[in-house]
């Protein structure tokens, strides 16, 4: 099946670490993106991915890193220099632009212990 | 100039009643608008898009008005039913290129359905 794949589902992290968040999709979409979900807040972007080896920042992107070596992947770093990490993690991916259908992973939750 | 403003925050309908959500922007380069919805601990799913180009679509119990002039845009669910219960997102994007194509979303809307 044909999907975007996030992974895990769950994540803890402690005070200081740096974690990273899986995406994966076999759509064969060029775009990929990174959004941040907390109560209340919507859906705010965080990194963005319009082609291999190239990445842009989203409206949100101090304390995260990317990088997209391949087509299909599109991790995100949380690092230590993100003051509050704890949030639910949405990998998306569109066919270039997003004024077509972005098709969302399942998501990652992340918190900080 | 970014912002799609939504409301209401949270809604409640009984089953077989319509729900309304709207939402309004400004940039007026905006040329796709998308509604979405999500449930608990997944990741949204488009529900239903228009182009400026119409002013309504429907699919379904599901439909779109759009309003160019008044730079809004509403999702009307009929016979809302307690499967419908999610949060609804709505959002824009437009232009080509660099950050035009990017969605920006609304900020949500909780609907619950009570049987």
């Amino acid at each position: 099946d044909g999907g975007i794949t996030q992974s895990p589902k769950y994540l803890f992290r402690k005070e200081g670490q740096n974690v990273t968040l899986s995406c994966e999709q076999n759509l064969n979409h060029d775009a990929m993106y990174w959004y941040r979900q907390d109560p209340g807040q919507g859906l705010r972007l965080i990194y963005y991915s319009q082609i291999v080896n190239d990445f842009q920042k989203g409206d949100i992107a101090e304390g995260y890193s990317v990088s997209r070596e391949k087509k299909e992947s599109f991790p995100l770093t949380v690092t230590s220099a993100q003051k509050n990490p704890t949030a639910f993690y949405l990998c998306a991916s569109s066919i270039l632009q997003m004024n077509t259908e972005a098709f969302f992973g399942q998501g990652t939750r992340l918190t900080v212990v | 100039q970014q912002q799609v403003k939504q409301s209401p925050q949270s809604l409640i309908v009984q089953k077989g009643g319509i729900s309304i959500i709207n939402c309004a922007y400004e940039n007026t380069a905006f040329d796709y608008f998308p509604w979405y919805q999500q449930f608990p601990g997944k990741g949204p799913a488009l529900l239903i898009a228009i182009r400026p180009d119409v002013s309504e679509k429907k699919e379904g119990r599901f439909t779109i008005s759009f309003n160019k002039s008044a730079k809004q845009f509403s999702l009307h669910i009929m016979d809302s039913q307690p499967g419908d219960s999610a949060t609804y997102f709505c959002a824009a994007s437009g232009g080509v290129g660099g950050s035009q194509g990017n969605l920006i979303f609304g900020k949500g809307t909780k609907l619950s359905v009570k049987p």
